[in-house]
């Protein structure tokens, strides 16, 4: 069983569109994440929630909002895309960290975004 | 701003050898250092989360040690393998903040036969 997992895998979109990516862990973990790998391959946090509350909001562009239904979800979405967007998301969970940073996070297979 | 650097970027070594590389992260407020092992197309995987001055962890024939103090952290590999052949990262973080990691760029390795 997947322990985090990513719809879709490659997306190819044009300039302008609204896309999402799904993000779904089975772990019972309370805290998940959205991380942008850029151009130069860092792992840069955008996004974490805790049971559904945000709690890291990195500067990103307000095209990009994340919307978890529930603990065990968090879903990205992307507005009016831009080719700057192309890059790999991933999404990560992790035990509750809202206070500490020792739990270990859990990784997804990641979502490759082309923007045409 | 909060900067994590390792070192080297990419290291290329013979099956048998032991290597290791460095990651360099800010001292103030230090909370944890974490290393993941990330092969190509797959998820990151974590490999040790240190939170103690002195810590030194192992996995194998690899490990890890900690120096919050001057900031730094030791990956060593013993005996090198092909399927060691992966990207290295670290990542830091202060305390309350969310479980907010900054990563490393990593340390590519690749084992030769």
């Amino acid at each position: 069983d997947t322990a985090v997992s990513q719809t879709p895998k490659y997306l190819v979109t044009q300039m302008g569109n609204d896309k999402s990516i799904k993000c779904e862990q089975n772990l019972g973990h309370d805290t998940m994440y959205w991380y942008k790998q850029d151009s130069k391959k860092f792992l840069k946090i955008m996004f974490s929630y805790n049971n559904k509350e945000l709690i890291i909001n990195e500067t990103v562009p307000n095209r990009f909002s994340p919307k978890s239904p529930d603990k065990a979800h968090l879903n990205l979405h992307i507005n009016s895309l831009e080719l700057g967007d192309s890059a790999v998301y991933f999404c990560a969970s992790s035990q509750d960290s809202r206070t500490s940073g020792y739990e270990t996070q859990y990784f997804g297979p990641g979502t490759r975004l082309l923007v045409l | 701003i909060l900067n994590v650097e390792q070192s080297p970027q990419s290291l290329h070594v013979q099956e048998g050898d032991s290597t290791n590389f460095t990651c360099s992260f800010p001292s103030s407020n230090f909370y944890a250092l974490h290393w993941y092992r990330w092969e190509t197309a797959k998820s990151p995987e974590a490999l040790f989360v240190m939170t103690l001055n002195g810590d030194e962890k192992k996995k194998g024939r690899i490990s890890a040690t900690l120096n919050t103090k001057e900031g730094y952290s030791y990956l060593y590999i013993k005996g090198s393998q092909p399927e060691d052949s992966a990207t290295y990262l670290c990542a830091f973080t202060n305390y309350n903040q969310g479980g907010k990691l900054i990563f490393g760029q990593g340390t590519e390795l690749s084992v030769k036969p």
